[in-house]
């Protein structure tokens, strides 16, 4: 079955990057998109950005001028850069697979890693 | 943008009660809805897709239904664990998004 694990620093401070990435294992990274979720402290859940093997990009608007997403394959890894952070970055991030097939869903999950914005 | 809207973003409920879940679209779309189960600090869980496919492994008292811009997510006997935060998600346009969330709580 497959598993998905965020590793990446626990505190980035105000104006630097975010990078986090996540490990997939238990199976093939082929033929599927692989995304970035996160939640704030006590809120909801917001859509980052999804890449496939392609190299194809999708990101959230809201993100994309500081966003980068890239595919490691060969290391079964894929990464988050996330540029010039503020406090109102501070959130659970997850990763996730996205079924590539028209309306495909996230399943699995990683069990998400905290990264705080502060000095 | 398709912006999603769940009702209500509060339910107390007792065990063995029927519980409704509403999400509306801003926008008509097609039935690329999925909903999720989060409970506090784990991450959310795949309940159902494509507005009405019962995700494999999960209790068959979960199930949903719906077209076009409103869809529910329906649990027909509540139990202990259920006991959770409950999302819908559109995957029919970019940029994905999320409904604000359904805190469901004993009563």
């Amino acid at each position: 079955q497959m598993q998905l694990q965020e590793s990446g620093p626990g505190l980035v401070k105000p104006s630097e990057t975010l990078s986090l990435t996540c490990t997939v294992s238990g199976g093939s990274m082929n033929s599927y998109y692989w995304g970035w979720i996160r939640q704030p402290p006590g809120k909801g859940l917001e859509w980052i950005g999804l890449i496939h093997l392609s190299g194809t990009t999708y990101y959230n608007p809201s993100l994309k001028s500081r966003v980068t997403m890239s595919l490691h394959v060969s290391e079964n890894q894929f990464s988050l850069k996330l540029t010039s952070v503020t406090a109102a970055d501070t959130a659970v991030y997850y990763c996730g697979r996205r079924m590539a097939v028209p309306g495909g869903w996230f399943d699995p999950w990683g069990q998400g890693t905290l990264v705080t914005v502060s000095s | 943008d398709i912006q999603l809207t769940q009702s209500p973003s509060f339910l107390s409920a007792s065990v063995g009660d029927r519980v409704t879940i509403t999400c509306r679209a801003s926008q008509g779309m097609n039935n690329y809805l999925a909903w999720y189960q989060q409970k506090p600090g784990k991450a959310p869980r795949l309940l159902i897709y494509a507005a009405s496919t019962l995700q494999s492994g999960v209790p068959s008292r979960f199930s949903g239904s719906g077209s076009g811009t409103e869809f529910t997510l329906t649990i027909s006997s509540l139990q202990p664990e259920d006991f959770a935060t409950y999302y819908c998600q559109q995957l029919s346009s970019y940029p994905l998004t999320f409904g604000g969330g359904t805190q469901v709580e004993i009563k």
